[in-house]
């Protein structure tokens, strides 16, 4: 059974603190994602990385860094957390193409 | 810019009834379609998928999905609905960016009434 794993399903930040989320897979994939997920907002794509030690902006990746030394980890970094980053986080990883894309189960952030 | 539009934000359907969810793309070059279901508290699921062919794509759950190029549309559908299948559903597009990536909508979460 495929597996996307998140460090944390909620989380409570301090406004300037550094944040990491951690994400892990165990499929072997090639692509890893970070989407943030707000109501009315839908999913909107953070960071993504197609492998290792390499990472693509998304749409929204100001305020958020990535780093990604090993296959099945991507962590999403928030360098100076804020309230306006208040979200749910999701990763996502998929293999070659247009393979299946799997979500992991979120991580509930707020920050104070 | 590629991009989704999911034009209703909530819709509600009564148990039995069929099901129609809509959604507009924006992109360039052929486009791989795709739509997620996520039930409350739950990550998303893949419903289905349209790379290329037969235009009606089968998913699961007793979902379907017609692909229409002329309208850049690709609407969801189901028969008969349950009210397990209560929850938001995403469509997204599938768009090369110096790598691959999904771009969703903004979502439409489906009440179902009895």
């Amino acid at each position: 059974d495929v597996k996307v794993t998140q460090s944390s399903r909620y989380l409570v930040k301090r406004t300037g603190e550094k944040v990491f989320l951690e994400c892990v897979q165990d499929m072997d994939h090639e692509n890893m994602f970070w989407y943030r997920q707000d109501p009315g907002l839908g999913l909107r794509l953070i960071y993504f990385s197609y492998d290792v030690k390499m990472k693509e902006k998304g749409d929204i990746p100001e305020g958020y860094s990535v780093s990604r030394e090993k296959k099945e980890r991507f962590s999403l970094i928030l360098e100076s957390a804020s309230t306006n980053q208040t979200s749910m986080y999701l990763c996502a990883s998929r293999g070659q193409g247009w393979e299946t894309q799997y979500f992991g189960p979120g991580t509930r952030l707020l920050v104070l | 810019a590629q991009s989704v539009t999911q034009p209703d934000i909530h819709i509600t359907v009564s148990e039995g009834a069929s099901l129609e969810l809509r959604c507009n793309y924006s992109y360039g070059a052929t486009p791989y379609l795709f739509w997620y279901v996520q039930s409350p508290g739950q990550g998303l699921q893949l419903l289905l998928k349209y790379f290329s062919g037969d235009t009606l794509v089968q998913g699961i759950k007793g979902f379907e999905a017609e692909f229409k190029r002329s309208q850049s549309s690709f609407n969801l559908r189901k028969p008969s609905v349950h009210w397990s299948d209560a929850a938001e559903y995403f469509c997204a597009v599938g768009v090369w960016q110096a790598g691959t990536a999904l771009i969703f909508g903004k979502g439409t979460t489906l009440s179902v009434s009895s």
